[in-house]
């Protein structure tokens, strides 16, 4: 049972267009919310994240939107650079119960030059 | 600081041998975390300390796996009788009680023949 996914294997733009990576949740008791980014050969790495308390929480060309209601998060990449072709995880916690984070299978993303 | 380490960075081993991984974590950080991710899977969560304590693990941790951090400061994760399916990247974290930021390492990619 994926309480995380993300529907997308792969995603391909252009360079300096907007790239938006989904994700879907269906445990209710998620209440933060973490995008990770992972080279080949490489550990997850950091990106964003949000709270349940927000709708939206934005770090220079990154922005990560929550609607609770359908339970869906995604993050946008505006303006796409080739720097930014890798593996992107949608992550979630229960902040109150378990300390695991729950991941989703991945979205590639390929930025085109 | 130098991130979260892990030795080896890849094992080969046959099948029923044991293997042990090393994960040294940021020295300020008191939550370790070990995960598991499988080819085109997002990592699994397999256990979590505190300190020194093994406080939560996940049903994926098998009676062939252990795990300790017996000073409170570097971890390892042993597999026992190792078994094709064991193979997989594993995947070491760590962060501050006070902060969500996760930090993860390079991972000890296991190859089981």
């Amino acid at each position: 049972d994926q309480q995380v996914k993300q529907n997308s294997p792969s995603l391909s733009v252009q360079e300096g267009r907007i790239s938006i990576l989904n994700c879907d949740y269906t445990n209710s008791m998620f209440d933060y919310f973490l995008w990770y980014k992972k080279y080949p050969a490489e550990g997850p790495t950091f990106l964003i994240s949000i709270s349940s308390i927000k709708d939206k929480n934005e770090d220079g060309r990154f922005t990560v939107f929550l609607n609770k209601s359908a339970k869906h998060l995604s993050l946008h990449i505006v303006p796409s650079q080739p720097g930014d072709s890798a593996v992107y995880f949608c992550a979630a916690s229960d902040e109150g119960g378990s300390e695991k984070l729950v991941f989703g299978k991945g979205t590639k993303l390929t930025v085109n030059p | 600081d130098t991130g979260v380490s892990q030795n080896p960075r890849h094992k080969i081993t046959k099948r029923g041998q044991n293997v042990t991984f090393r994960c040294d974590p940021i020295s300020e950080h008191n939550r370790l975390y070990w995960y598991r991710q499988t080819l085109g899977q997002g990592p699994e969560f397999l256990t979590y300390f505190q300190n020194e304590a093994q406080l939560e693990k996940s049903r994926l941790l098998s009676d062939r796996f252990s795990a300790e951090r017996p000073k409170g400061s570097f971890s390892t994760l042993e597999i026992q009788r190792t078994e094709q399916g064991d193979s997989a990247m594993y995947l070491c974290a760590s962060r501050l009680s006070s902060n969500y930021g996760y930090t993860f390492g390079s991972g000890t990619r296991l190859t089981v023949v």
